[in-house]
């Protein structure tokens, strides 16, 4: 089976960095993708990880270490329209299941 | 480019009730997914689709849940008769078959369902 840890809630100030960290665990992997959920709305696909390193995005980056099963994505210069829910998913090996971390609800302050 | 479609937006039933709800995916997407997020948590795979084959249905509660994607491109799911814990947000989503294609899913806006 897989599964993902993510914290549940992160709060910062605008302009800040904020760094959502996530470990997982699966049986095969394909890589390690992000997700935003603003509140009533639908998840939006943010960024994608196969190989090990660093992937930039505009503000956004997320990073993958295949060998210690961990990933993180880096929200830079915070702005208010940034507070959502992130999620960390993953790809197993049987069926192209992509499986989503329980997310993390991030709530960017003035 | 036209989104993934989804109805009804909002759907109140009392337990034991049917409900159906409806998804056409984006157009030439294969995979189809149903997913359902209950408040606070991620979204948990019900079922996916691979044109008109099923991939995985591995955690859908099947003796109340049942999927179709007929003709390989809209799709219904339902739930009969439904419980009180059903009570979630239902999403669709689809995608591009292939590698890197199975991490970048298009949801639709989901339909909201409240049993009571």
């Amino acid at each position: 089976g897989q599964s993902l840890e993510q914290p549940s809630e992160v709060t910062a100030v605008e302009g800040a960095i904020v760094q959502i960290n996530c470990t997982y665990q699966t049986s095969g992997f394909y890589g390690l993708s992000w997700y935003q959920q603003h509140d009533g709305g639908a998840p939006t696909f943010l960024s994608y990880n196969a190989l090990d390193g660093l992937e930039e995005t505009g503000r956004f980056s997320s990073f993958l270490s295949r060998s210690d099963s961990y990933g993180y994505l880096l929200l830079q210069e915070l702005q208010m329209k940034d507070s959502a829910s992130y999620f960390c998913a993953v790809r197993g090996a049987a069926g192209n299941k992509l499986t989503f971390g329980g997310g993390t609800r991030v709530l960017v302050k003035p | 480019e036209a989104g993934v479609a989804q109805s009804p937006r909002y759907k109140i039933i009392e337990k034991r009730q049917s409900v159906a709800f409806w998804c056409n995916p984006i157009s030439g997407h294969a995979t189809l997914y149903w997913y359902q997020q209950i408040l606070g948590q991620g979204p948990k795979l019900l079922i996916q689709f691979q044109n008109n084959g099923v991939v995985d249905d591995s955690q859908l509660p099947k003796d109340r849940f049942s999927a179709e994607r007929l003709k390989g491109v809209d799709s219904t799911l339902k739930i009969q008769p439904a419980k009180l814990e059903d009570s979630a947000v239902y999403l669709c989503a689809s995608s591009l078959s292939g590698q890197n294609s199975f991490e970048k899913l298009f949801f639709g806006s989901g339909t909201q369902l409240s049993v009571l």
